[in-house]
């Protein structure tokens, strides 16, 4: 089994619905957990970050935390075809790698104008 | 700051030859990786340092690979011999110790390595 695992995709919605990406992790450890978006050719940069349990919205972006189903997801509202990129799921363990993060495969969404 | 920093962004080499990808790090971060990133795999972590020191070379796939931080503001990343099989894009990240496990990396352009 994977470290993180996130649904295979690629997902496609229309434009303006809600987009759901999905992942879930096999550390019981694990106590951060971070959505990084990639587009085509590009880096990856930091879209969102949780620690608690519960949710956590940054204007159109929700992350979801429930670490007892060891589960962390994000919500994109309103998707726009510039949401279109592929997303990472990473996540941190306390300890001596504290700062090391493992990714997923990562999930790529397309949004359909 | 001008982010992480990585030299060159496109390497084209021929099997056999040696290949030495460059990183500088966010002034003042003190944890780097070295990932790499293909379609087959996904992405990657080859080693990483903290304070300069090398923690985890568990994901460096060969002997072929090495690794490399001289001072907090450099880090090479090398192969040789460089094989077909090599080519993917190499992403160095940065992060800062201090905010622990929390850390968040700050990733570069990559280098996009070809072996042909």
């Amino acid at each position: 089994q994977k470290e993180v695992e996130q649904n295979s995709g690629p997902l496609s919605v229309p434009e303006g619905a809600i987009a759901s990406l999905n992942c879930t992790y096999s550390d019981r450890v694990s106590q951060s957990f971070f959505w990084y978006r990639q587009y085509s050719g590009k880096s990856p940069e930091l879209i969102m970050s949780i620690y608690s349990n519960g949710d956590k919205e940054d204007g159109r972006f929700t992350a979801q935390l429930n670490k007892a189903s060891q589960y962390v997801s994000l919500l994109i509202r309103d998707s726009q075809p510039s949401d279109s990129a592929t997303y990472l799921c990473a996540v941190n363990i306390r300890g001596t790698n504290a700062g090391k993060s493992t990714f997923g495969d990562g999930t790529t969404l397309t949004v359909k104008p | 700051d001008a982010g992480v920093i990585q030299s060159p962004r496109h390497e084209v080499t021929e099997m056999g030859q040696e290949v030495t990808l460059r990183c500088k790090p966010i002034s003042g971060h003190d944890y780097l990786f070295w990932y790499r990133q293909t379609m087959m795999r996904g992405l990657e972590l080859l080693i990483y340092f903290n304070n300069n020191v090398p923690i985890d070379d568990s994901g460096m796939p060969e002997d072929r690979f090495s690794a490399k931080m001289p001072n907090a503001s450099f880090s090479t990343l090398k192969i040789q011999p460089s094989e077909p099989r090599d080519s993917a894009v190499y992403f160095c990240a940065s992060s800062l110790a201090s905010t622990g496990w929390r850390a968040e990396a700050f990733f570069g352009q990559g280098t996009r390595l070809t072996v042909v």
